[in-house]
């Protein structure tokens, strides 16, 4: 059975200071893995996504996540963080055959000024 | 510019009442799916569907049914809305490829009263 587990649900960061929210999955074949995020009262909007071509994925907005099949991680990272990115940010899953998303709980953002 | 819409932000329906949440795409996606997101829970796929007049049970199908009957439109009902199907609902769509990411539409709140 595939899974993913985000190992926090709520990170607090300072404007301009790194990013990191952690997320490790569990699959029996190659997973493709995503992290979207969803600001308030907004859908859901794709962040980056890994599908075996290269372990570093960049996405939008300067954030990156590496998968790193050893520690079967993909922690989500971004150098600086703005104000901006504050809001829900969650690792998902496909599920191989049927193609739905297994989500995560979800990582809750907060940036202080 | 990719569009899933919604056909309602914010609904308020009686116990007992039959309820139509409408979903439309205009990617030309073989996949649609519903979910629903309450906190603490993350994203759990209600129905989804590859085609015209296809349907899939998710993992929680109970108290619902979809119709399909245009490949852009994809419709979640709800028989006799009971108070615990207060929740965000979700429609999303994708290509056929289940390696391919899902779009997701701005989402309907619904409160049931």
């Amino acid at each position: 059975a595939q899974s993913v587990t985000q190992l926090d649900s709520h990170v607090s960061v300072s404007e301009g200071t790194p990013v990191l929210l952690r997320c490790n999955y569990s699959s029996s074949y190659s997973p493709s893995l995503f992290w979207y995020v969803q600001h308030p009262n907004k859908g859901l909007q794709l962040l980056l996504k890994y599908t075996s071509a290269a372990t570093l994925v960049k996405g939008i907005n300067g954030f990156e996540a590496e998968f790193k099949k050893s520690e079967t991680s993909f922690h989500l990272t971004k150098p600086s963080a703005h104000m901006s990115d504050a809001a829900e940010y969650f690792c998902v899953v496909i599920k191989r055959g049927r193609g739905d998303l297994i989500f995560g709980k979800g990582t809750k953002l907060s940036v202080k000024p | 510019d990719v569009k899933v819409t919604q056909s309602s932000r914010y609904l308020v329906k009686r116990t007992g009442e039959k309820v139509f949440l409408e979903c439309v795409q205009d990617m030309d996606h073989e996949n649609m799916f519903w979910y629903r997101q309450d906190p603490g829970l993350g994203l759990r796929l209600i129905y989804f569907s590859y085609d015209v007049k296809m349907k899939e049970k998710g993992d929680i199908p109970e108290g619902y049914s979809v119709s399909r009957e245009k490949k852009e439109r994809f419709s979640l009902i709800l028989e006799s809305a009971s108070t615990n199907q207060t929740s965000m609902y979700l429609c999303a769509s994708s290509f056929r490829k289940s390696y391919n990411e899902q779009f997701f539409g701005p989402g309907t709140r619904l409160t049931v009263l």
